[in-house]
């Protein structure tokens, strides 16, 4: 199974500030990693699909970017709603993997 | 728009079997496959496996495959997800989540929460 490792575990910010968050796989994935974002007692939100596609309805301040082993989600300038967890998603090969998360907390 | 509606909340024993539903409205059921997702209580997302409606055709992390059969109803547009000898490990929300040909999930369930007590 391919290992997604996301790190930091926790990031607390301000709002305003730019953030990333770093997800790598244990093998390379090509750009086959998508990014959710999972707000307290919510479902998980599709922010970005195939490392750097854009998806409808999600905040231009959401960007992702990377290739093979390497991947990162910035936001351009926090805001009050982002403060949240988000995980990665791989779908390259079987079994389906997530990393265990990053959580976006207040400063 | 595109919604997905799941089962209430399930309180099981030991050693039992429940099966949890999801109903897609709002766009082709069988264009889509349906794929299911496990939150354990404060922690990360399992992928469990997916149903393509339209064929049948399942696909299961080998973790879950001896504990889990996914079935779908293309007549009332519902994926089922069925599992068996429940222990308190199997406490956790499930969520139903609708995939594709490029593999991520658009849009998701509310979760079912499952809590296994005696």
């Amino acid at each position: 199974d391919i290992l997604l490792t996301q790190s930091p575990a926790i990031l607390s910010v301000s709002p305003g500030e730019r953030v990333s968050f770093s997800c790598r796989a244990s093998q390379s994935i090509g750009t086959s990693i998508h990014w959710y974002q999972q707000r307290t007692n919510g479902s998980p939100r599709l922010l970005i699909k195939y490392a750097s596609e854009f998806i409808s309805g999600i905040p231009s301040r959401f960007s992702g970017s990377g290739s093979g082993t390497d991947f990162s989600l910035s936001i351009n300038s926090v805001e009050s709603e982002d403060f949240a967890d988000y995980y990665c998603q791989q779908s390259n090969s079987w079994p389906f993997t997530f990393g265990a998360g990053t959580k976006l907390e207040l400063k | 728009q595109v919604q997905l509606q799941q089962s209430a909340s399930e309180l099981a024993r030991p050693g039992a079997s429940v099966k949890m539903s999801c109903k897609g409205s709002g766009y082709t059921f069988s264009s889509y496959t349906m794929h299911w997702v496990r939150q354990s209580p404060g922690q990360g997302l399992e992928w469990i496996g997916y149903i393509n409606p339209s064929s049948g055709y399942t696909e299961y992390n080998q973790k879950f495959k001896d504990k889990t059969t996914l079935t779908a109803d293309k007549s009332s547009s519902t994926v089922y997800m069925q599992l068996s000898s429940l222990t308190s490990e199997d406490s956790a929300v499930y969520y139903c989540a609708r995939g594709g040909l490029r593999r991520f999930f658009d849009y998701w369930g509310q979760g079912t929460t499952l809590t296994v007590s005696s």
